[in-house]
């Protein structure tokens, strides 16, 4: 199984500012790779797939770059609906596995 | 616009079984792969099992591997779970969620997800 280490496990940040987050996998997984973002109290939502393709009506101040092992989601100018727990996801083995998952805060 | 609706949770005594259903609109469920993925309170997202669009083909997540049984009936746009030996560590919300691509074997990620259901396993 393709292990997903997500870092950091908390990302304090402030509105208007850029978030970094982390997703490193323990084997090449190309670019198959998602992040989900999960607001408190609701479903998670695809944010980007394919390491770098913006899913369906999400803003372009979400990004993601990364290849291989290691890769990065990138919110700019963070607004407060940005405030999140966001999780990476592998696709390209069964099974498909989660990162841990890194809260962003204020 | 696509739908998923889960049911069938609730409280489940230790050792008890369960079966999860969701029911699917607004796209043509027959032709993509569906996911069970659950969240216990307070934790992350937990793979638990895939099917293929002609059912022809399932996958499980270690974590509850010989505890489940993914199903469904195109005929009637439902996904099930079917699970048995439930223990405390259960205790999770349960969302059913759609392949993105049609090509199963794409690996393509999970681009509408329903509300989930929550079950609840203690005595």
């Amino acid at each position: 199984e393709i292990v997903l280490t997500q870092s950091p496990a908390t990302l304090s940040v402030s509105p208007g500012e850029r978030a970094t987050l982390s997703c490193r996998a323990s084997q090449s997984i190309d670019r198959y790779l998602a992040w989900y973002q999960q607001r408190p109290g609701q479903v998670p939502r695809l944010l980007i797939y394919g390491a770098s393709k913006r899913a369906t009506g999400i803003p372009a101040r979400f990004s993601g770059s990364g290849s291989g092992t290691d890769f990065t989601l990138t919110i700019n100018s963070l607004e407060p609906a940005d405030f999140a727990i966001y999780y990476c996801q592998q696709r390209i083995n069964w099974p498909p596995t989660f990162g841990q998952g890194t809260r962003v805060e204020i | 616009q696509v739908q998923l609706v889960e049911s069938g949770g609730g409280v489940v005594r230790p050792g008890g079984s369960q079966t999860l259903a969701c029911v699917a609109s607004g796209f043509s469920f027959s032709n993509y792969g569906m996911h069970w993925v659950r969240q216990a309170p307070g934790k992350g997202l937990d793979w638990v099992a895939a099917i293929s669009a002609d059912g022809d083909y399932q996958f499980y997540g270690d974590s509850m591997k010989g505890q489940v049984i993914i199903s469904r009936d195109n005929s009637k746009n439902t996904l099930y779970l079917q699970m048995k030996s439930l223990r405390t560590e259960d205790t999770a919300v349960y969302y059913c969620a759609k392949d993105q691509d049609s090509d199963f074997w794409r690996g393509s990620p999970l681009d509408y997800w329903g509300q989930g259901t929550l079950v609840t396993v203690s005595s």
